[in-house]
């Protein structure tokens, strides 16, 4: 059985960082292209990072570029997302999401429940 | 900026109706796009991929259509337990943009 389990969020202040983490089990992690999609409290869903199954290549939402920070541990089966400069907007419920396929040109077809990061002073 | 966008924002129907929400593309993205279902509390649940497919376990009462840049999905009897936001999302390359969701209700 897939299973996706996000942590590391949490209350953060304004200009600082976070790290969350996705721990994944029941498929060969190394195979696909993981991402990250965000849900704002009581809006819709928005996508904001996708790393490549070899992590070579990672793209990023242009509201996060320069500032949040993919990266991936085949060993651990697990995914990461670096929060720099954190803002107000970033506050979230954070999914971790796994590619149908192998390639970044796929949809999800597992998801975690999230993790619920709120950036306020 | 990519945009898709998804219409109705909401709609209620009775159980038993037929419910189409659409989605169209800013520009073309063949046959790339998704639809998934989201509860309240959870994940999204992936329904629909390649703008046709059904993913494996769900009902098949749930279709989709179109391509380019016009897509359909389609519930031909709505049932309670369908009661969900309803996203599309093109997955061709980056941005991977979701539509602003569809908000089905029962009557």
């Amino acid at each position: 059985e897939v299973q996706l389990l996000e942590s590391g969020g949490g209350l953060e202040q304004p200009g600082w960082s976070l790290r969350l983490s996705c721990a994944a089990s029941g498929f060969t992690f190394s195979a696909y292209a993981m991402s990250w999609v965000r849900q704002a409290p009581g809006k819709g869903l928005e996508w904001v990072s996708t790393i490549s199954d070899s992590g070579g290549s990672t793209y990023y939402a242009d509201s996060v570029r320069g500032r949040f920070t993919i990266s991936r541990d085949d060993s651990k089966s697990t995914l990461y997302l670096q929060m720099n400069s954190l803002r107000a907007e970033d506050t979230a419920l954070y999914f971790c999401a796994k590619g149908r396929s192998g390639s970044t040109a796929s949809c999800y077809n597992y998801w975690g429940q999230g993790t619920l990061v709120t950036v306020s002073s | 900026d990519f945009q898709m966008t998804q219409s109705p924002s909401s709609l209620s129907a009775s159980v038993g109706d037929r419910v189409t929400v659409t989605c169209r593309a800013s520009q073309g993205i063949s046959n790339y796009l998704a639809w998934y279902q989201q509860k309240p509390g959870k994940g999204p649940r992936l329904l629909i991929y390649g703008a046709s497919t059904l993913q494996s376990g769900v009902p098949s009462r749930f279709s989709g259509s179109g391509s380019g840049t016009d897509f359909t999905l389609t519930i031909s009897s709505l049932q309670p337990e369908d009661v969900a936001i309803y996203y599309c999302q093109k997955y061709n390359s980056a941005p991977w943009t979701f539509g602003q969701g569809t908000k089905v209700e029962i009557k």
